[in-house]
């Protein structure tokens, strides 16, 4: 069975440049999952989708973030326009259940902004 | 809302030698611990997690410690082998039914031959 896919697997643009970030969740997990890690610091939660509606999305950052999930299969991260703080590693991660479901992580997505 | 804090930051360690790191939490709600593990290249994998009416779960080599009045909990893994070398993060989650995880900031274990 396939794992999280995320692309692209990195990712380097320009201040105010756009880019998109693409997670297939693994087959039948109703749960998706955005995080980020900026260099050295944690991992921090960004939004929780079902299916194809935001459960939580109150860990992104501000409006130049924009997550969607449409028909509930994967999601896309688009960053627009894009800042030099954005950098950092944005993983996906998907659950079949919401109380016991172990977190899947996918390999993540490096974006630099230079 | 809830803040973990993890050390030590990297840690380097003997083949053989016991590895331990230690995280503390301030959210007295949370109730779900779980370590996740991220090798070189790849996503973090969920290695062993605990919940808070548990004081300490076993998996082979691998053990986390729960101290609910203190808010801490550590993971402590035996007999180390290279292959253990990885980024290792604690978190922290009141497990209200979704995976909305607190992370500590990793870390790094080097187990030298």
């Amino acid at each position: 069975e396939a794992g999280v896919t995320q692309f692209p697997s990195h990712s380097v643009i320009e201040k105010g440049q756009t880019v998109t970030l693409r997670c297939d969740p693994i087959s039948g997990h109703d749960n998706l999952y955005w995080y980020r890690r900026v260099m050295g610091k944690e991992i921090k939660f960004l939004l929780h989708f079902v299916k194809e509606s935001k459960q939580d999305e109150s860990g992104m950052p501000n409006n130049r973030f924009l997550a969607e999930r449409t028909g509930g299969t994967y999601s896309t991260l688009k960053v627009q326009p894009a800042e030099l703080e954005d950098s950092g590693v944005y993983f996906c991660a998907s659950t079949q259940t919401t109380n016991t479901g172990e977190l899947f992580f996918g390999e993540g997505s490096r974006l630099t902004v230079l | 809302g809830e803040n973990v804090e993890q050390h030590p930051s990297t840690l380097s360690v003997q083949e053989g030698d016991s590895a331990v790191i230690k995280c503390t939490y301030s959210d007295s709600a949370s109730n779900y611990f779980p370590w996740y593990k991220q090798e070189l290249g790849k996503g973090p994998q969920l290695i062993i997690d605990i919940r808070s009416n548990v004081g300490e779960k076993k998996d082979q080599r691998i053990a986390v410690t729960l101290n609910k009045t203190a808010k801490h909990f550590s993971l402590h893994i035996t007999e180390t082998q290279p292959e253990d070398s990885a980024v290792y993060f604690c978190a922290a989650s009141i497990h209200t039914g979704f995976q909305k995880l607190v992370f500590g900031t990793g870390t790094r274990l080097l187990v030298s031959p």
